[in-house]
C-alpha cells in the first residue's frame, strides 16, 4: 500500500513527443517533490512544491513542466526529452507547516520508469 | 565535493553479523538526518531518523556527530531480508532533503 501514487509506472516516449507524469497523494500533505534517479547517481530533486506554490526549481531544464493544481495532485509534464532524461522519476509528500523552517521527513510513490527513445 | 557522501559498497555480510556505515554531509547547516532504504528498482522508504543522542530501533542502531560531521547505521544480526540500498539523508531549512549516492548491502547466507 502507498500514501502516493504514480503514474504511469513505465513510459516509453521518442524524443518529439509531449507526456506526462502524474503524482497523487493521500496523506493530506502540503508539499510535494519530483525527484530524478538515473542509474549509479544519486537522487536529484528537480521541484518543490508548498501550499501549491513552487518553490524549488533545481535548475532543470524547461523541457520539463511541473504543474500543482493543489495539494493533493502533482504532474510533470514532458516535451522534447533527450535519450539522457531516461530515469526513474518520483514523486514524494510531506507536511509543512506554513512559515516553519523544517518538516516532517518525506514519502515516496513508487516511481515512474521513462525510457525516451 | 558531494553534499551527501557514501561508500558506495557493496559491503558483503555473512547472515548473523554486524555491519556498520558511515555518511559524510558537507552542509554544517543541515538541520536533522536520516536513513533510508531503497530495494532494486523500487522507491525509498524510511527506516529511522537520526537524533543528536543517537537512536536504536530493533536491530538497527543510527548516530549522529555533528563536529565531524557524520552519521552511521549499525545493523546487527544482519538478515537476508536486510540486503538494500541505505541512503543517507540531510535535511536543510525548508525541507530540502540532500541525498547520498547510497551505500549497497548485501547479506549472504
Amino acid at each position: 500500500e502507498t500514501g502516493v501514487t504514480q503514474t504511469p509506472r513505465h513510459l516509453v516516449m521518442g524524443m518529439t513527443n509531449k507526456k506526462s507524469l502524474k503524482c497523487e497523494q493521500h496523506l493530506g500533505h502540503n508539499a510535494m517533490y519530483w525527484y530524478k534517479q538515473s542509474a549509479k547517481k544519486p537522487l536529484e530533486l528537480m521541484f518543490v512544491y508548498n501550499f501549491k506554490e513552487q518553490t524549488e526549481n533545481n535548475s532543470v531544464p524547461s523541457r520539463f513542466s511541473p504543474e500543482c493544481p493543489n495539494s493533493s495532485h502533482l504532474f510533470l509534464h514532458l516535451h522534447t526529452l533527450q535519450p539522457e532524461d531516461s530515469a526513474l522519476y518520483l514523486c514524494a509528500s510531506s507536511q509543512m507547516d506554513r512559515g516553519a523552517s523544517s518538516g516532517n521527513t518525506i514519502y515516496f510513490g513508487e516511481g515512474s520508469w521513462l525510457t525516451v527513445v | 565535493r558531494k553534499e551527501v557522501e557514501q561508500d558506495p559498497g557493496p559491503f558483503n555480510v555473512p547472515e548473523g553479523a554486524t555491519v556498520a556505515f558511515n555518511c559524510t554531509y558537507s552542509n554544517s547547516a543541515s538541520q536533522s538526518f536520516f536513513w533510508y532504504r531503497q530495494d532494486c528498482r523500487k522507491e525509498p522508504k524510511l527506516l529511522m531518523s537520526v537524533y543528536s543522542s543517537g537512536n536504536e530501533d530493533g536491530r538497527f542502531t543510527a548516530q549522529l556527530n555533528r563536529a565531524s560531521q557524520y552519521i552511521s547505521l549499525l545493523i546487527r544480526d544482519s538478515k537476508l531480508s536486510d540486503s538494500a540500498t541505505y541512503l543517507c539523508v540531510a535535511k536543510a531549512a525548508g525541507n530540502k532533503l540532500t541525498f547520498g549516492g547510497g551505500t549497497r548491502v548485501l547479506v549472504k547466507p
